[in-house]
C-alpha cells in the first residue's frame, strides 16, 4: 500500500516564526489531507488538497502530485499552533481509505 | 450542529471484559471509520464501512468487531482477544462514492488493567 512519510518529526520554534512541514507519499493520490491534533486529541481538518495550493489565514498548503509531496506552511506561529500535524493520503489505486503519516510535533515557545 | 460524537470520553475496564465504544454522526455521510492511536504514533485503521450492513477490515482488525445497522451509527467492540487494548480510539466519517474529506470525532481513551 501507499507509504506516507512526514518530516521533521519534531519542531520547536519561537512564537512569531514561520515553519514548513513536509509530507512525502509513494503513489499518485486522489485524496490528501492535513490535520492538526490538539492537546486533547481532537483532529482538526486543515486542508483537503490532493493537488494545487490552498490558503486559510496564516496556514497554507501545496501539493505537487507529480513529485509526490505536500507542504504545510504556518506563518507567524502562535502558541495555539502547538500540537501534532498529520498528513494522510489515499492512493489512486487504493480502496477508499486513508493512510496516515507518523506526524510532526510542533512546539511553539512564547 | 452537525458532527460526530463519541462516548464515553474516558473508559476503564478490567482485562478479559469486552467493551463497546459508541460513534454517531449526523452529517449524512455514507462512510464511517475506526482508528486506533498509540502514544506518539499515527493513526491505524481498524474497520471501515461504506454502506449500512457492510464493513471491511482495516490494517489491525484482530480482536475488534463492528456493526453498521444504521447509517448514523458505527459502534466498535474491543474484545478480550485484543492483546493490547489500551489506546486512544477515533471515529471518522466521509461522503462517498469518491472518498471525500474525512471528519473526526473527539475520541475515546480506553484503559484496560
Amino acid at each position: 500500500g501507499i507509504q506516507v512519510e512526514q518530516s521533521p518529526p519534531d519542531l520547536i520554534l519561537q512564537e512569531g516564526a514561520n515553519s514548513t512541514l513536509r509530507c512525502n507519499f509513494s503513489d499518485s493520490v486522489n485524496n490528501l489531507q492535513w490535520f492538526h491534533q490538539n492537546p486533547w486529541g481532537q483532529l482538526i481538518n486543515l486542508f483537503y488538497i490532493p493537488s494545487g495550493t490552498k490558503q486559510n489565514g496564516r496556514l497554507s498548503a501545496t501539493t505537487v502530485a507529480t513529485e509526490r509531496y505536500s507542504l504545510l506552511y504556518i506563518s507567524s506561529s502562535q502558541t495555539t499552533d502547538s500540537g501534532v500535524y498529520f498528513c494522510a493520503a489515499e492512493s489512486n489505486f487504493g480502496n477508499e481509505k486513508l493512510t496516515f503519516g507518523t506526524g510532526t510535533r510542533l512546539t511553539i515557545i512564547p | 450542529d452537525g458532527g460526530i460524537t463519541q462516548s464515553p470520553k474516558y473508559l476503564f475496564r478490567k482485562e478479559g471484559q469486552n467493551v463497546t465504544l459508541s460513534c454517531e454522526q449526523n452529517l449524512n455521510h455514507d462512510a464511517m471509520y475506526w482508528y486506533r492511536q498509540d502514544p506518539g504514533q499515527g493513526l491505524r485503521l481498524i474497520y471501515y464501512s461504506q454502506i449500512v450492513n457492510d464493513f471491511q477490515k482495516g490494517d489491525i482488525a484482530e480482536g475488534y468487531s463492528v456493526s453498521r445497522e444504521k447509517k448514523e451509527s458505527f459502534p466498535l467492540t474491543v474484545t478480550s482477544a485484543q492483546k493490547n487494548p489500551t489506546a486512544f480510539y477515533l471515529c471518522a466519517s466521509s461522503r462517498l462514492p469518491v472518498l471525500g474529506e474525512q471528519y473526526f470525532g473527539p475520541g475515546t481513551r480506553l484503559t484496560v488493567t
